[in-house]
């Protein structure tokens, strides 16, 4: 069992839907990334919490450090949203661990 | 500007050879990364760098060997390759506890 476990694995839902991607962590972290990896495969940064809740444009991530558990919401989702999204948690200073990735496809 | 570029995109070679892939950030970061990402698309990290010191090896075979010139560099050099090396490979810096920077990833393929 992963570390890190994202759901759902395969996520297809139309244009304008919300959208959530949960991420799940069994170990000790100082803070976790949000990636985006596009279908070309670039690798962007969308988010790094430690706690609360951050939003960026149509984009929500929250973290319950508690529970373990962190979401990456879309709103209004639209098909360039249409990636795979990764959740990485940071273990010490500079370790990441990542999740095996959630790959979204939005249809018009 | 490419914030941070690695070199080269794509690298085809034969088993047992020797290759190095480049990378460098102009974004005054301290620390610098080098990612592994399987063929099933997990990524996994190798190693960190911070000030041109290591600070993360995880689990690396010796073949692999970082070498960071500066703080703005960290060079992977990799002898004697082997068919389960090939991976897409992402180079990645940041300030420390801040958001990654990753570079467009160079895709070996050893035959």
């Amino acid at each position: 069992k992963n570390e890190v476990e994202q759901s759902p694995q395969n996520l297809t839902a139309q244009e304008g839907e919300f959208i959530t991607i949960n991420c799940s962590y069994s170990v000790g972290i100082s803070a976790l990334h949000w990636l985006q990896q596009h279908p070309g495969g670039g690798i962007v940064s969308l988010f790094m919490l430690s706690s609360g809740k951050k939003k960026h444009g149509r984009l929500i991530a929250t973290i319950n450090i508690q529970e373990k558990h962190s979401s990456l919401h879309i709103t209004a989702s639209h098909p360039r949203d249409s990636a795979v999204y990764i959740c990485a948690v940071i273990q010490g200073a500079q370790k990441l661990v990542f999740g095996q990735g959630t790959r979204l496809t939005i249809n018009p | 500007d490419t914030a941070v570029s690695q070199t080269p995109k794509y690298l085809v070679t034969q088993m047992g050879n020797d290759k190095s892939i480049k990378c460098e950030q102009n974004l005054g970061h301290d620390t610098m990364y080098w990612y592994k990402q399987d063929s099933k698309k997990f990524l996994k990290i190798m190693f960190s760098y911070n000030n041109k010191e290591l600070i993360i090896n995880e689990t690396v075979p010796n073949r692999f060997s970082p070498k960071s010139p500066d703080k703005a560099h960290l060079n992977l050099h990799i002898n004697s390759l082997e068919l389960g090396d090939s991976a897409v490979y992402f180079c990645a810096s940041s300030q420390t506890r801040e958001k990654l920077f990753f570079g467009s990833g160079t895709q070996l393929s050893v035959l």
